[in-house]
């Protein structure tokens, strides 16, 4: 069964830092790897999609690493603003359908 | 592209009474997803959907839960005779390969 473990549970920096959040999972046969933000009570919006067959995806700020051997990604944040603040999630999708860590609670604070 | 779209947004029912949200997909995704979010949690799997074939039910889908996508379109989940456990976040989502998962705004429940 398909386990995925986020590290760490919450974080807090001052502005302008630069964070690593980090997501390993049990099983590396997945097809790809999903992170998500998620502000409280709001549903989940979808930034970077890493297939299995690619290391790193960037968009903006952000730039998530994929070792599919090793069960493990990161989600890098550069220069970090109050408007980050929110929960990161990661998900892998294998055999079965999406399976989540419990996410990362990030608070930025200016 | 519109998104994945829920409704309603929020709702508070009392217990023991039958409830059902609707989940529109992104038109042209064939697969779509429930979930269900307690606080402090990850989303977890309940069911998902190939066009209109309900393919996979998780065990946490209890008799009291049903979903349906008629014509392959947009779905529906039922909870019946609702319990305070059900207070939750359900989300829909949506996938393609190319994009992965959308998901929608979600419907909040709580049961009184």
């Amino acid at each position: 069964k398909q386990e995925v473990t986020q590290i760490p549970a919450a974080l807090s920096v001052p502005e302008g830092e630069n964070l690593v959040l980090n997501c390993s999972f049990t099983d590396s046969a997945i097809y790809n790897l999903q992170w998500f933000r998620q502000d409280p009570g709001k549903g989940l919006t979808s930034l970077l999609l890493i297939q299995s067959s690619q290391r790193e995806q960037t968009s903006g700020r952000l730039n998530a690493s994929l070792d599919k051997s090793s069960g493990r990604s990161t989600l890098y944040i550069a220069a970090s603003q109050p408007g980050d603040s929110a929960t990161y999630l990661c998900a892998v999708v294998g055999n079965t359908p999406l399976v989540f860590g419990k996410g990362t609670r990030l608070s930025v604070i200016a | 592209d519109t998104g994945v779209s829920q409704d309603p947004r929020h709702k508070i029912t009392k217990r023991g009474q039958n409830v059902t949200f609707r989940c529109d997909p992104i038109s042209e995704h064939n697969r779509l997803y429930w979930y269900r979010q307690t606080l402090g949690q990850g989303p977890e799997f309940l069911t998902y959907f190939q066009n209109e074939a309900q393919l996979e039910k998780s065990r946490l889908l209890s008799d009291r839960f049903s979903a349906e996508r008629p014509k392959g379109s947009f779905s529906t989940l039922e909870i019946q005779r609702t319990e305070q456990g059900d207070s939750a976040m359900y989300l829909c989502a949506s996938s393609s390969p190319r994009r992965g998962y959308t998901f929608g705004s979600g419907t909040r429940l709580t049961v009184v």
